[in-house]
């Protein structure tokens, strides 16, 4: 089954303690990307890679690390979490928007972290 | 960057028709205007999406105006499995991977 899987799906952990939440893809797409929703502010993307070792900063990049080294990964690292980056996160990942801008983002269901 | 404005939520009866707004008045001559849609406590999927001609898919058609600054996502029969938030987004030209969401239209269909 095509699917997005993100790891862990629930996480409350404490300021400083490095994180990494996972993000797998079994589709072949070289696009992938990482969004925060937050309660009043919709969607927000942080990091965005067009393909492999290729990535960029989307509007909140700010606290956050992502690397790109094999096409299905994207991991979202949190340094040293903060209680701001409390948020529901999601992964996405499209197999033409790398060159196209078009086609179908496929999401993750999310990932509920919370920083005391 | 390309901005969308969209009511912050709309009612509908099941079984009629829902149209959708987005205003988009900054958009470039290469933005695509796509639609996604949240389910609640689902991530987000995708709808449709168009540049300049008016689409239709199995799940909704997307009207475009033709000065494209603003767009309309029609559901033809609204059933309550719809009620979700809808966003009108637009790519940002150049290729690049940007992507700006917005807030979105939380839509009620009442039976």
């Amino acid at each position: 089954e095509a699917q997005v899987t993100q790891n862990p799906r629930y996480l409350i952990t404490v300021t400083g303690k490095k994180l990494t939440v996972t993000c797998s893809q079994n589709m072949n797409h070289e696009y992938m990307s990482w969004y925060r929703q937050d309660p009043g502010l919709g969607l927000r993307q942080i990091y965005y890679s067009m393909n492999v070792e290729v990535t960029d900063k989307g509007d909140v990049p700010e606290g956050y690390k992502v690397s790109r080294k094999e096409k299905r990964n994207f991991p979202l690292i949190l340094e040293s979490p903060s209680p701001n980056q409390t948020s529901l996160y999601f992964c996405a990942s499209s197999y033409r928007w790398a060159q196209t801008n078009t086609g179908e983002l496929f999401f993750g269901e999310g990932s509920r972290l919370t920083v005391l | 960057d390309a901005k969308t404005t969209q009511p912050n939520s709309m009612e509908s009866n099941e079984e009629e028709p829902v149209h959708l707004p987005c205003n988009h008045s900054t958009i470039s001559g290469t933005d695509y205007i796509h639609w996604y849609r949240q389910l609640p406590s689902q991530g987000p999927e995708y709808v449709i999406h168009g540049l300049t001609s008016n689409v239709n898919n199995r799940m909704a058609s997307l009207a475009i105006a033709e000065d494209r600054k603003s767009s309309t996502l029609i559901l033809h029969r609204a059933t309550l499995r719809d009620a979700a938030v809808y966003y009108c987004i637009l790519t940002l030209s150049g290729n690049t991977g940007k992507l700006i969401f917005g807030q979105g239209t939380t839509l009620q269909v009442k039976p």
